[in-house]
């Protein structure tokens, strides 16, 4: 069966500092992946989605990028990070046309 | 623009009572829409969609599309019910767009 991984759950990271987080997705080939930050009563914005590796499609202009370096792996990283950044970051794959299925989620505390 | 609305941030009703989580859509076309749930220390995860026509734990909905309604219902909510609710949209691309969420508890 299909099973997501994201990690790490947790991450206290001080302004400035790069960011890197990563997820896997094992018993699938060729999954569209996503990264979505979910806040409180804002709901799950999506930033990156991916339909295949080296593809990268950015929804939102901030302080993050996304690399798809393999086929079911999905990168969300920073080179320094904002106050702002601070979040719930939430990964998701899906096969084509299918609904997605979200990991974890990693909790992002920028100090 | 495509936009998922959830008016309510916060619903609360007792056990036993009917419970209907309210989503409008705002697409020109024919949506697929979907209902996630993420339990308490739980993973965010499907509830229903639309095309299935299913019931999922006592749950239902039905897509209006005169009214761009594709609201939750269930006629007598449990405890366990109590979870965070989001609404989504897929307008037919890879992009998936989410409501604002909406958290039920459901009161002894």
């Amino acid at each position: 069966s299909q099973t997501i991984h994201q990690w790490p759950a947790t991450l206290v990271q001080p302004v400035g500092s790069p960011l890197s987080l990563e997820c896997t997705v094992e018993g699938t080939s060729n999954p569209n992946l996503y990264w979505y930050r979910q806040a409180a009563g804002r709901g799950l914005q999506l930033l990156f989605y991916s339909v295949g590796i080296g593809q990268i499609s950015s929804e939102v202009p901030q302080n993050l990028s996304a690399s798809r370096p393999q086929d079911r792996q999905f990168i969300l990283s920073s080179k320094k990070l904002l106050l702002s950044d601070s979040g719930f970051y939430l990964c998701a794959w899906s096969p084509s046309d299918q609904p997605q299925h979200f990991g974890d989620g990693t909790r992002l505390s920028i100090l | 623009a495509q936009r998922v609305t959830q008016p309510e941030k916060l619903l609360s009703v007792f056990k036993g009572a009917p419970v209907e989580l309210k989503c409008n859509y705002s697409y020109s076309g024919s949506p697929e829409l979907f209902w996630y749930v993420q339990y308490s220390r739980q993973r965010l995860q499907l509830l229903l969609r639309h095309i299935s026509r299913e019931s999922i734990k006592g749950f239902t909905a039905d897509l209006n599309k005169g009214e761009t309604s594709f609201h939750l219902k269930k006629p007598f909510a449990q405890e366990e019910d109590s979870a965070m609710y989001y609404c989504a949209l897929n307008p037919g691309t890879y992009k998936y767009i989410f409501g604002t969420g909406t958290r039920l508890k459901v009161l002894a």
